[in-house]
């Protein structure tokens, strides 16, 4: 299951408030990534991160910001959250198999925001 | 913008039809993944093609990468309830591996 892990599982927090979800992988992958999954859209790219302080914008990143200070944990903050904001969301390590690159996903956080 | 369409968006069949699932792109994706999903749980990895024109199988599961690298299918033969679940698409593009996803495919497969 690469060792990822995301906490909390559930949450429910009220519009303007702020949120943070974690991320810990065991494995010490370099790639790590947050996704939101929302019916019809299948799984999106919020941020992604490269290595410990190196991150980067993905499709949807408008309200999240992200934090990476060790290998193994890679933080989703919603500054303010928003009705729009409630959503599942994924945490992914990318594993290099020797061909190619694989993602796997930890077990997500369904997050409501009211 | 990268788009990967998938059809059909629902499946709903008997136990021992075969069925197709389609991922089309513009885009040339450096491989592709499929992944199926349970409720409540994140998508686990199916498989991983590469190269264009490779066919992978995966015992009932056959997957196909197109030889452009643009769209893949996947085609389950004598579906059976175990089958059950959403299956999504994923092309890797840019670095980092960076996928896009389809919107899924959600297949209900019925005794």
């Amino acid at each position: 299951d690469a060792g990822i892990t995301q906490s909390p599982r559930h949450k429910v927090t009220e519009t303007g408030t702020p949120v943070t979800l974690r991320c810990h992988q065991t494995e010490n992958h370099r790639y790590m990534y947050w996704y939101r999954q929302d019916p019809g859209h299948g799984l999106r790219l919020i941020h992604y991160s490269y290595g410990v302080k190196d991150t980067d914008k993905g499709e949807v990143s408008d309200g999240y910001s992200v934090s990476r200070s060790k290998t193994e944990d890679f933080l989703l903050t919603l500054e303010s959250a928003t009705s729009s904001q409630t959503s599942v969301y994924f945490c992914a390590i990318s594993a290099w198999t020797g061909t190619s690159y694989e993602q796997y996903f930890g077990p997500g956080t369904r997050l409501t925001v009211t | 913008t990268q788009l990967l369409e998938q059809s059909p968006q629902f499946l709903s069949i008997q136990e021992g039809e075969n069925l197709t699932v389609y991922c089309n792109s513009s885009s040339v994706f450096s491989s592709l993944q499929w992944y199926r999903q349970e409720p409540g749980e994140g998508p686990v990895l199916l498989v991983t093609v590469v190269t264009g024109g490779e066919v992978k199988k995966l015992k009932r599961l056959t997957f196909q990468f197109g030889d452009a690298r643009k769209d893949s299918s996947l085609h389950i033969t004598a579906a059976q309830p175990g089958d059950t679940g959403l299956y999504l698409c994923a092309g890797a593009t840019g670095g980092y591996n960076k996928l896009i996803f389809g919107a899924g495919t959600r297949l209900a497969v019925h005794p």
